[in-house]
């Protein structure tokens, strides 16, 4: 299968944890990465590969997997994390790229 | 610092075709293999195509496949994606974004800030 699934909607309070999952057959072969994007702008990468972190992103972003999940931990969720966010990974074939749905985070 | 500035975008009919460009600077453009990927409005993100560093290795999504060619000009610092064939479902902001190879994955860490198109008649 060349999908990667994520749920459409996850809350959170303020300060709590929250994991955010994405599941696809391709994530048993490769690793997935994470974006949040907020609205009007572009796209920012704050997880890749097992459990990376770019330059900037705050540690509580972490990554993890199992099997053929993958997932986005935030730990002590602030407000300005409240986005929409997605995972995404190479297809079957290893050629081309896919995105999961999204899910938008909503932090109370 | 490195920049992507997409361009090209507008309204075009259903059928017309259209291409973007998307000017690279502040980094070697030839190290790096460069994607597309656009959003719908009100719609999730999806991968469009990737072009490979020299020119080779493209791919493309199944929706586009046939229709759309990404291509690009090392002399220039410009990544291209002619749309042919355009739909009223190509209608979305359209992303360039270059892909780092780190380790066993390829992230998309750059991205630029979009261009819109829309298909109407």
């Amino acid at each position: 299968s060349s999908e990667l699934t994520q749920d459409p909607a996850v809350s959170v309070a303020l300060g709590q944890t929250v994991r955010i999952t994405c599941q696809g057959d391709s994530l048993g072969r490769f690793y997935a990465n994470w974006y949040r994007q907020k609205p009007g702008q572009a796209p920012i990468l704050v997880i890749y590969g097992e459990n990376n972190r770019p330059s900037g992103i705050p540690d509580r972003f972490s990554g993890s997997s199992s099997g053929n999940t993958a997932s986005l931990t935030i730990s002590g969720a602030q407000a300005e994390d409240e986005a929409d966010y997605y995972c995404n990974s190479r297809d079957s074939s290893g050629n081309r790229r896919v995105f999961g749905g999204g899910t938008k985070l909503t932090v109370l | 610092q490195v920049q992507l500035m997409e361009s090209g975008g507008g309204v075009v009919q259903p059928g017309r075709s259209l291409r973007l460009s998307c000017a690279a600077s502040g980094f070697t453009f030839t190290n790096y293999a460069m994607h597309w990927v656009r959003q719908a409005p009100g719609k999730g993100l999806e991968w469009v195509a990737v072009v490979g560093f020299d020119g080779s290795n493209n791919y493309y999504a199944d929706s586009v496949k046939g229709r759309f060619t990404i291509s690009r000009d090392n002399s220039r610092n410009t990544l291209y994606l002619q749309m042919n064939s355009l739909r009223v479902e190509d209608a979305a902001v359209y992303f360039c974004a270059r892909e780092e190879i780190v380790g066993p994955t390829t992230p998309l860490h750059y991205w630029g800030q979009g261009t819109l198109v829309a298909v109407s008649s």
